[in-house]
């Protein structure tokens, strides 16, 4: 059974650093390439970062592109994001997701993790 | 913003059909890219429901389907059970973003 868990969430203050995980198991996390997609409270889903098996090749949204950085540890089975200088508008429940294939273009999530709140307030 | 277009709400009564828009543009579904949908029950995470325009994962219900054509693709709920009422999203990708894009989101209600 594929079982994403993400960690890592909390309240940060504006300006702040913070770094999300999201363990792996159930499937051979070398073979696929994985996601963050958020969802801000009451509203919809954000794509926000992609990477592939190797992590030599990362994608990102405008909204968080030069802020946040994606990167797995395949011997750890584990996906992480490292997010700086965070915004109130940051404020997102952050959802791993697993790609089906290689991370093409026509790829889609086919598995989530629960999610983990990010709060960016003073 | 949402990128691709759904419309806010929908409703229907158990055992009617409905069906759920997302418009795109030449950069995304018109270019050929994939549509690709997911339900959302409340507070859950999402959960993939159809892929690649028409096509579901086993073990979702031949209730539900999707379509596409043109700049726009459909998603088409028959037999329409309390359950069934989530939010739904469709999502494919666009080459002026180089980005996967998300529709910005549907609640169905069941009357």
């Amino acid at each position: 059974e594929v079982k994403l868990l993400e960690s890592g969430g909390g309240l940060v203050q504006p300006g702040g650093s913070r770094r999300l995980s999201c363990a792996a198991s159930g499937f051979n996390f070398n073979d696929y390439a994985m996601s963050w997609v958020r969802q801000a409270p009451g509203k919809g889903l954000e794509w926000v970062s992609s990477i592939i098996v190797s992590g030599d090749r990362t994608y990102y949204a405008d909204s968080v592109k030069g802020r946040f950085s994606i990167s797995r540890d395949n011997s750890k089975n584990t996906l992480y994001l490292q997010m700086t200088s965070l915004r109130a508008d940051d404020t997102a429940v952050y959802y791993c997701a697993k790609l089906r294939n290689s991370g093409r273009s026509q790829d889609y999530f086919d598995y989530w993790g629960p999610g983990n709140l990010v709060t960016v307030s003073s | 913003q949402s990128v691709l277009t759904q419309p806010p709400s929908v409703s229907g009564a158990p055992g009617q059909r409905v069906t759920i828009s997302c418009t795109g543009s030449n950069s995304n579904i018109g270019a050929g890219f994939h549509v690709h949908w997911y339900q959302q029950l409340p507070g859950t995470a999402p959960k993939l429901l159809i892929y690649g325009n028409d096509n579901r994962p086993s073990g979702v219900p031949d209730r539900f389907s999707g379509s596409k054509s043109g700049t726009s693709a459909s998603l088409a709920i028959t037999g329409l059970q309390a359950e069934d009422e989530a939010d739904y999203y469709c999502q494919s990708f666009d080459s002026s973003l180089s980005g996967r894009v998300f529709g910005g989101g549907t609640k169905l209600t069941v009357l």
